[in-house]
């Protein structure tokens, strides 16, 4: 089985902008959650989403968006980049509704805001 | 709430030594706790898992046991290898949905 796939691997913006980051989660997964990891704050959960619907929410700001296809592959948008918004942002997948099994991480997006 | 505490990095150690890495937990309910280890460059991968208490989770020589009554999931290696050096995050699932709450993580390095 294909692992989580994120693209793209690496971008850089500058404040103001907006930006999509896309995830592809395991053939089968109906989960995908999102986390913003600095060196500073450590893993930050921001979402996760189950059958098209956002099922948990973390504490950032409207700024943060996402969303899931029928297909289960997530997007999560960021619009007015801040300077403070460059992370490693790290998409997971996990099968099962119940959230009794583990998540399966992607490589991540390397966001950097000039 | 929840969250995870663990101790602070970086940990450095020769190649061989013993390995112990804290992680304490508060949580509602009866979490499942992880350790996950992310190598330079790539996403977390889990470690190792338990999911009741008094449960062990092992993996590569790594292990750690689900502590209710000190709420702790400590991880431990009887010897290291200088492959080992990666950043360790402890990790909470509580059971009433797939929220996972992390720590800070811990960065290990083994030296030769």
């Amino acid at each position: 089985k294909a692992g989580v796939t994120q693209t793209p691997r690496y971008l850089i913006k500058t404040r103001g902008q907006q930006v999509t980051l896309s995830c592809s989660p395991i053939s089968g997964h109906r989960s995908v959650s999102w986390y913003q990891q600095t060196p500073g704050q450590g893993l930050q959960f921001l979402f996760e989403y189950f059958s098209e619907t956002q099922r948990n929410k973390g504490n950032f700001p409207g700024r943060f968006s996402g969303r899931q296809f029928s297909n289960s592959r997530s997007e999560m948008n960021v619009s007015t980049l801040e300077l403070g918004d460059s992370a490693l942002y790290l998409c997971a997948s996990s099968s099962s509704g119940t959230g009794l099994n583990e998540q399966f991480f992607g490589p991540g997006t390397r966001l950097t805001v000039l | 709430g929840n969250s995870v505490t663990q101790m602070e990095g970086p940990v450095t150690l020769s190649e061989e030594a013993f390995l112990t890495i804290n992680c304490t937990y508060t949580a509602t309910g009866y979490p499942s706790l992880f350790w996950y280890v992310q190598y330079p460059g790539e996403g977390l991968q889990l470690l190792l898992k338990a999911t009741k208490a008094d449960d062990k989770g092992s993996n590569k020589g790594f292990e750690a046991t689900y502590r209710k009554e000190t709420t702790s999931f400590h991880l431990e290696k009887g010897s290291v290898q200088v492959s080992d050096s990666a950043v360790y995050f402890c990790a909470l699932r509580t059971n009433t949905g797939n929220q996972f709450y992390f720590g800070t993580g811990t960065s290990l390095t083994v030296i030769p």
